[in-house]
């Protein structure tokens, strides 16, 4: 089993629609949660970090599931710049000195 | 956030030479990151720069291969040493982000090996 798994891509959705990314993590000592977007030929950035009571960023809304060991985004009336690779990342165990373990990403294509 | 500038962001380079991307932060930070990104894939961690040590390279990196300098806590360098085609790839550098959520990236290098 991958220490950070994501759903598999390309997304492709019309633009206005929910979307939602699920991503599941082996690791249960894990404390740190977070998604970055990375367009194409560009670096990752922060998108938001995931907090145990769930968050939430204008149309953006990041929840926890420690039991199941899951993390969710959601995407609300999406925009045709939302088009890009989420990357759920996760902090390893404590003997690896809490690494940050990266999803392969899953592909959003927005379409009009 | 941390601004980190990269360079160079891009180069193709013959199989054999070396490479030395470089990545300057704007504010002090203890440690940076050294990642790669194969074209369609997450990151891997390549090693973790810490200023006044060597370098803690991951399964599969050794410092040989790829020679990291942290002269201070603004700044580093990674070599890409004895290059081959199967070293091309986007490397970026990363270090947290002040305020302690997440981390910042650099702007990436794309290496291509002839």
């Amino acid at each position: 089993r991958k220490e950070v798994e994501q759903d598999p891509g390309p997304f492709n959705v019309p633009e206005g629609a929910t979307v939602a990314f699920n991503c599941t993590y082996s690791n249960s000592a894990s404390q740190s949660f977070f998604w970055y977007r990375q367009d194409c030929r560009k670096e990752p950035k922060l998108l938001m970090s995931v907090y145990s009571s769930g968050n939430e960023d204008g149309r953006f809304t990041a929840q926890l599931n420690r039991a199941s060991q899951y993390i969710s985004l959601l995407i609300r009336d999406s925009k045709l710049s939302d088009s890009a690779t989420y990357l759920c990342v996760v902090n390893g165990p404590p003997d690896s000195n809490y690494q940050l373990i990266w999803g392969a990403g899953t592909k959003l294509i927005i379409k009009p | 956030s941390a601004v980190i500038s990269q360079k160079p962001s891009r180069d193709i380079c013959q199989r054999g030479t070396s490479l030395t991307i470089q990545c300057q932060v704007d504010s002090q930070v203890t440690m940076m990151f050294w990642y790669r990104q194969q074209p369609g894939q997450s990151l891997t961690l390549i090693a973790t720069a810490n200023q006044g040590s060597e370098a803690t390279y991951e399964s599969g990196f050794v410092i040989d291969k790829f020679p990291i300098s942290r002269p201070n806590l603004t700044f580093s360098t990674l070599t890409v040493s004895n290059m081959s085609p199967e070293d091309s790839s986007i490397y970026l550098c990363s270090a947290p982000t002040p305020g302690g959520y997440g981390y910042t990236f650099g702007s990436g290098t794309r290496l291509t090996v002839v």
